[in-house]
This record gives C-alpha cells, structure tokens and sequence, in this order.
C-alpha cells in the first residue's frame, strides 16, 4: 500500500493544549496536504506544504516537513472544541494517496 | 456558490443490484477523482479522471465503473461485482490534470447494502 501513517490514531486533549499529529509516508512526493473531516462529512483542505520547504503555517497551524525521514507534523495551537475531527495528511505524487488519520477531540 | 455535489447522501442496495453514484462540478476543474473510505482506514482511491472522455483505475477499482462524458460529471456504477461495497464514498476535484493543488471534496454518499 502507498497510505501513509498517522500518528497517534486517537488523540485526547483539553481546550487550550496543543495537538500534533504525525504522518510517515513512503513515495517520493510534490507536495504534502493536511485535510480536515467532520464526521460523517467530507474532507476540508487545511494546508500544503511543497517538498522544498520544512515549515508552514496558518493561523493555529504549524506543518513540517522532513523529506529525508520521510514524515510530517500537524500542529494545532491553542485548540478549540471546534477542532474535534479527523485529519489526514495526502501525499501528492504521480497521485494522491491519503493517510489513515488522527481522531481529535477536544474537551471543553 | 462553487463546489461538488454528490448525491444521494444515502443508498441501500440489496445484493446483486448495480447502483450509480452522482458527483457534479461547477469548480470547471479538469481532474475528478472517487475515493472508498471503510471505518478506521484512510481514503482509498478507486478511479479518477484527468480530462474528459478518459479516466484510469485507481489502487481498487474492481466491481467499480465510471464515465466522464462532461467535464463536470463523474458518476460511479457500484456493480454487483464488488463484494463488499458497504462503505462512505466520496468524490473530489482539482485544477488542472496534475497533482500540485488541492483537493476539493463532497460531502460523501454512504452506501449500505441490505
């Protein structure tokens, strides 16, 4: 399989604390994507980072990137309730290819 | 307002019966892509479309068909053939026929077979 993997696969923060998510990855890629899902809703892009850079952000998001170890982090700071979700980091190469996902949630 | 709708949301098949899935565009984007995801795995990718009147498999394609007559459309014909097709599929597009840019999704069909 060319899925990458997230890690952890279940998360549980209280409101304010950070969360960070990683994805390993296997292929060579153009670009790394993190997406958003709702449950039971479709997937909402949060962000790209290009396979020459090593850190993005975003508002209350922080992404990095290490080409070399294959791997990334999504960073959340100060998270909100609002966060609870699925997120899943998409590997673009000759296609995308899509993670198995961190569940957050955030307790009020 | 811009965007892709699939329909319907929801679908029950009994065995044996084919059924089609809708997914429309306004974003006048070149690539569709359908995706199959199964509770606790990530999407996985089962056809997808860079322009129209061609399209390619994707990693499980199998007991699926699609067409793309028209740049906006993209249906998916769950054939009888596919086994297990009890799952939450999701259509998305993207500019251009290259992967570069982002993803932009639907809001998902589930499919439930009886």
């Amino acid at each position: 399989s060319q899925q990458g993997e997230e890690d952890p696969q279940a998360l549980s923060i209280q409101e304010g604390e950070n969360a960070t998510m990683n994805c390993s990855y296997k292929t060579s890629i153009n670009n790394l994507q993190w997406y958003r899902q709702n449950s039971g809703r479709g997937l909402v892009h949060l962000i790209l980072i290009r396979s020459n850079e090593r850190e993005k952000h975003s508002g209350r998001l922080r992404v990095t990137l290490d080409t070399s170890k294959k791997s990334s982090s999504l960073l959340i700071t100060a998270s909100r309730a609002a966060d609870t979700a699925s997120y899943f980091c998409a590997t673009a190469g000759n296609q995308f290819y899509f993670g198995t996902g961190t569940s957050l949630t955030v307790i009020p | 307002d811009g965007g892709i709708t699939q329909s319907p949301k929801y679908l029950f098949r009994k065995e044996g019966q084919n059924v089609t899935l809708s997914c429309e565009q306004n974003l006048n984007h070149d690539a569709m892509y359908w995706y199959r995801q199964d509770p606790g795995q990530g999407l996985r990718l089962i056809y997808y479309s860079q322009i129209v009147n061609d399209f390619q498999k994707g990693d499980i394609a199998e007991g699926y068909s699609v067409s793309r007559e028209k740049k906006e459309s993209f249906p998916l014909t769950v054939t009888s053939a596919q086994k297990n097709p009890t799952a939450f599929y999701l259509c998305a597009s993207s500019i251009g026929n290259r992967v570069t840019g982002e993803l932009f999704f639907g809001e998902g069909s589930r499919l439930t077979v009886l």
